[in-house]
């Protein structure tokens, strides 16, 4: 009954591979975000997407995408990986309806590694 | 430009005694505060939150403080326990998006 699940837990990949990570939630949410935890263990928003709007942190390179197939999925596509993509990227996903609680609920988070 | 800052990177409490974790933050536009806990190697788990028109939110064990005209806010573990050791983050957000802007986490080891 894992709320958001992410796939894989670990990658390991070389330089210049495109990779995607995938991340589904169950809890009904209405929003969806990605997050970046870098080696300095800082945890940065990449994107928010509800089937309304998508918001890029406009540090995020474009070689970024996120992909939502719908409500309940939201992945992560990353090209042309580079060594400093390596860290751990998180999923999370909450409501965002006025007067909802704004709650964001995390993935186990996947481990980048890019040789 | 960190909008929100934890300044004690670690803190150590003897169990049964209170821990006070502290978050200043800089925008003015935040108005709901959320602290998270993580173990290692899992996500961030939402502990308790705090909107903007309080200054005290309480649930069990775990209390926040809002400071509004301090831009401060800390939270309050109480007794603590050996099972809280753990890193505490702090989060701020605003707008419609509600993305969260984290603190760099504080390191709280409770000693039995």
């Amino acid at each position: 009954d894992t709320a958001v699940s992410q796939t894989p837990k670990y990658l390991v990949t070389q330089m210049g591979n495109d990779k995607s990570i995938k991340c589904e939630q169950n809890l009904g949410h209405d929003t969806m975000y990605w997050y970046k935890q870098d080696s300095k263990k800082f945890l940065k928003i990449m994107f928010s997407y509800n089937n309304k709007e998508l918001i890029i942190n406009e540090t995020v390179p474009n070689r970024f995408s996120p992909k939502s197939p719908d409500k309940a999925h939201l992945n992560l596509h990353i090209n042309s990986l580079e060594l400093g993509d390596s860290a751990v990227y998180f999923c999370a996903s909450s409501f965002t309806r006025k007067n909802a609680l704004y709650e964001q609920y995390f993935g186990p988070g996947t481990r980048l590694t890019v040789t | 430009d960190q909008q929100v800052k934890q300044n004690s990177p670690s803190l150590s409490v003897q169990e049964g005694r209170i821990s006070i974790l502290n978050c200043d933050y800089t925008n003015s536009m935040f108005d709901y505060f959320l602290w998270y806990k993580k173990y290692p190697a899992e996500g961030p788990t939402f502990l308790i939150s705090i909107s903007s028109i309080k200054d005290k939110n309480e649930d069990g064990r775990f209390t926040v403080f809002l400071n509004k005209s301090a831009k401060h806010l800390s939270l309050h573990i109480v007794p603590s326990q050996p099972g809280d050791s753990a890193v505490y983050f702090c989060a701020a957000t605003w707008g419609s998006a509600r993305q969260l802007t984290f603190g760099s986490g504080t390191q709280l080891t409770v000693l039995p």
